[in-house]
Order: C-alpha cells, then sequence, then structure tokens
C-alpha cells in the first residue's frame, strides 16, 4: 500500500514563529502538490515541485522536494493567523494514473 | 469566474433517497474527479474521467453513478442514500501536460448530510 505520511498531524504556535512540515514517502514520485484547504472550501494548489532536489518559494512559504521524489518539506516564516488552515501534500506516481494523498496538516496561527 | 462549480453546496436529506451533485469546470481541462473527503479530513477518489470516458473507478458502492454529458460537466448521482454516505464530496479537474501531472483544481464541496 503506497502511503503519504504528513507531520505533524497538529501545530499550534504564535504569529511570528517559523514552523516545517513534512510528508514523507516510500514511494517515487513523478511530481509531488501542496494544498491548502481553508474550512468550508476546497484544497487549493500553492505549488508543484517535478524534479529532485527542487526549491520553490511563494512569499514565505518555501517547499522542497527530497532529491530522491520521495518526501517534501514546507518551510514557513513568520507566520501569520492567514496560514491557519490545512495543508495537504498529495504525490503522482505516474502521470495523474495514481495520486496519493496525505492525510494532512492542521496548522493554527496564534495572533 | 469560478473555475469548478459544484452544486449543491450544502445537501440533507432522509436515509434511502436519491440524489444528484452537479460539477462544471470552464477551464478546459480533460480530466475531472470525485473525491470523497471524510470526517477526519481525508481526501479519498471515487471515480475519474478523461474526456467523458472513465478512467478510474474506486471500489465505491455502485449505488454511486457518476455520469459525464461532455468533457467540462461531471455529475454524481446516489441512489438509496446511507448515513454512512454523510461527507464532502469535492469534484476537481487537471489537464496533464506532457507526461506530468500538475495537480487539481477543486470545487468548493458538497457537504451532504443524510439523516
Amino acid at each position: 500500500t503506497q502511503l503519504l505520511e504528513q507531520s505533524p498531524q497538529f501545530l499550534s504556535i504564535q504569529e511570528g514563529e517559523n514552523l516545517t512540515v513534512y510528508c514523507n514517502s516510500s514511494s517515487v514520485f513523478s511530481s509531488l502538490q501542496w494544498y491548502r484547504q481553508e474550512p468550508g472550501e476546497g484544497p487549493v494548489l500553492l505549488v508543484t515541485v517535478v524534479t529532485g532536489g527542487e526549491v520553490k518559494k511563494l512569499k514565505r512559504l518555501t517547499f522542497q522536494f527530497g532529491d530522491a521524489r520521495k518526501d517534501s518539506s514546507l518551510h514557513i516564516t513568520a507566520a501569520q493567523p492567514g496560514d491557519t488552515g490545512l495543508y495537504l501534500c498529495a504525490g503522482a506516481v505516474n502521470r495523474d494514473d495514481k495520486i496519493i494523498f496525505g492525510k494532512g496538516t492542521r496548522l493554527h496561527i496564534l495572533p | 469566474d469560478t473555475a469548478v462549480s459544484q452544486t449543491p453546496k450544502y445537501l440533507v436529506t432522509q436515509m434511502g433517497n436519491d440524489k444528484s451533485i452537479k460539477c462544471e469546470q470552464n477551464l478546459g481541462h480533460d480530466t475531472m474527479y470525485w473525491y470523497k473527503q471524510d470526517s477526519k479530513k481525508f481526501l479519498k477518489i471515487m471515480f475519474s474521467y478523461n474526456n467523458k470516458e472513465l478512467i478510474i473507478n474506486e471500489t465505491v458502492p455502485n449505488r454511486f453513478s457518476p455520469k459525464s454529458p461532455d468533457k467540462a460537466h461531471l455529475n454524481l448521482h446516489i441512489n438509496s442514500l446511507e448515513l454512512g454516505d454523510s461527507a464532502v464530496y469535492f469534484c476537481a479537474s487537471s489537464q496533464v501536460v506532457g507526461t506530468r501531472f500538475y495537480g487539481y483544481t477543486f470545487g468548493s464541496g458538497t457537504r451532504l448530510t443524510v439523516v
């Protein structure tokens, strides 16, 4: 069974702090996506990474794809209350034949 | 302009009823999906259609039947609703570029409550 493990499951930190969320698997992915989901809405795509070792930045968010394309991390610098939400990673094993979602990290930023 | 729109947003119905959820995308994507998100927020794929053709049909009860009249629409019909069907159902679309999957665009979800 292919799994994507996300950690931590829950994270509550003060505004202004930094944090890192992890997404790990034993499977190799051709691409990996990160999404943010807010209550009552669908997941919104933040980034897609495709190359081992790739780093992408989206304002205060930094995404990294592991060299072996089995894992990824999301680092948030100076977290703000607007970053609060459920962060989901999803890996594509082969094209879109098999997309595996992690169970998510629920992030809460305290003002 | 809403890229992936699904209706209704909320659906409350009694056990045994039949209901439908509609989805439309204006992105020109070739592939559309239905996902189910349970109370623990885990997303599980149900169906996938590529250009009106069913390509993924995960193990779901045959009470669930997708229909795609054209590549911009994918509807989900559920017969004989059960309490366990209560969940949030998401429609999504995607476009594969070359051999690479670049991610989904999700609708805002339909919260189904069976009473």
